[in-house]
């Protein structure tokens, strides 16, 4: 199994740039999320979807949009890139709550950069 | 509103000594907590979880205490190796939820 995948590594991006993040599992978990890690403020919520069709907002979701046709792909789209979303994303996956355990497995992040 | 707090930081301790890390969680309906281990460039690693039903979870050098009337949970590495130095997330989230509440994170550095 390779887990949990995304990609781009690295990108670098002028301001008002569009561009997707890609994330795939493949341990057909339901849950599938996206994080931003900045420094002092740990990892926060984007978006995240319980199943294929199925997408919800978390703590910030201004500035990205997600979407979920597959249950291994989950990717998240920047529309205009802003020097606030400077940063670095996971994606990270689980069985849906409903198991006895939902341990979250992540990615290896892509760190972004807007300039 | 930050519902799950890492006071500290960071912190160090010299390696076979003990390390304790803190967190303080103020939303009385999570009731699973989760602490996850990082190192730098790489994502997140599941370490140990505890639910609220329980007061203590071990796993080898790790062992994670819940004092459920003060709303905090501890990680103590005993003893603690250098390769245990790394960012330390806490994390927790209700019965019914599948999305998980981070904090912000104490970053260990076992010297020496």
């Amino acid at each position: 199994n390779a887990g949990v995948t995304q990609t781009p590594k690295f990108q670098v991006l002028k301001t008002g740039q569009s561009m997707t993040l890609q994330c795939a599992q493949d341990m057909n978990h339901e849950y599938m999320s996206w994080y931003r890690q900045d420094p002092g403020m740990g990892l926060r919520l984007i978006h995240y979807s319980v199943g294929a069709g199925i997408t919800d907002q978390g703590e910030v979701p201004n500035g990205y949009n997600v979407s979920r046709s597959t249950t291994e792909d989950f990717p998240l789209r920047l529309l205009s890139a802003a020097p606030s979303q400077t940063s670095v994303y996971f994606c990270a996956s689980s069985y849906a709550s409903s198991r006895s355990y939902n341990e979250q497995f992540f990615g290896p992040g892509t760190r972004l950069t807007v300039l | 509103d930050q519902q799950v707090k890492q006071n500290s930081p960071s912190l160090s301790v010299q390696e076979g000594r003990i390390s304790i890390l803190n967190c303080d969680y103020t939303n009385s309906m999570f009731d699973y907590f989760l602490w996850y281990k990082k190192y730098p460039a790489e994502g997140p690693t599941f370490l140990i979880s505890i639910s609220s039903i329980k007061d203590k979870n071990e796993d080898g050098r790790f062992t994670v205490f819940l004092n459920k009337s003060a709303k905090h949970l501890s990680l103590h590495i005993v003893p603690s190796q250098p390769g245990d130095s790394a960012v330390y997330f806490c994390a927790a989230k209700t019965g019914t939820a599948s999305k998980l509440t981070f904090g912000t994170g104490t970053r260990l550095q076992v010297t020496l």
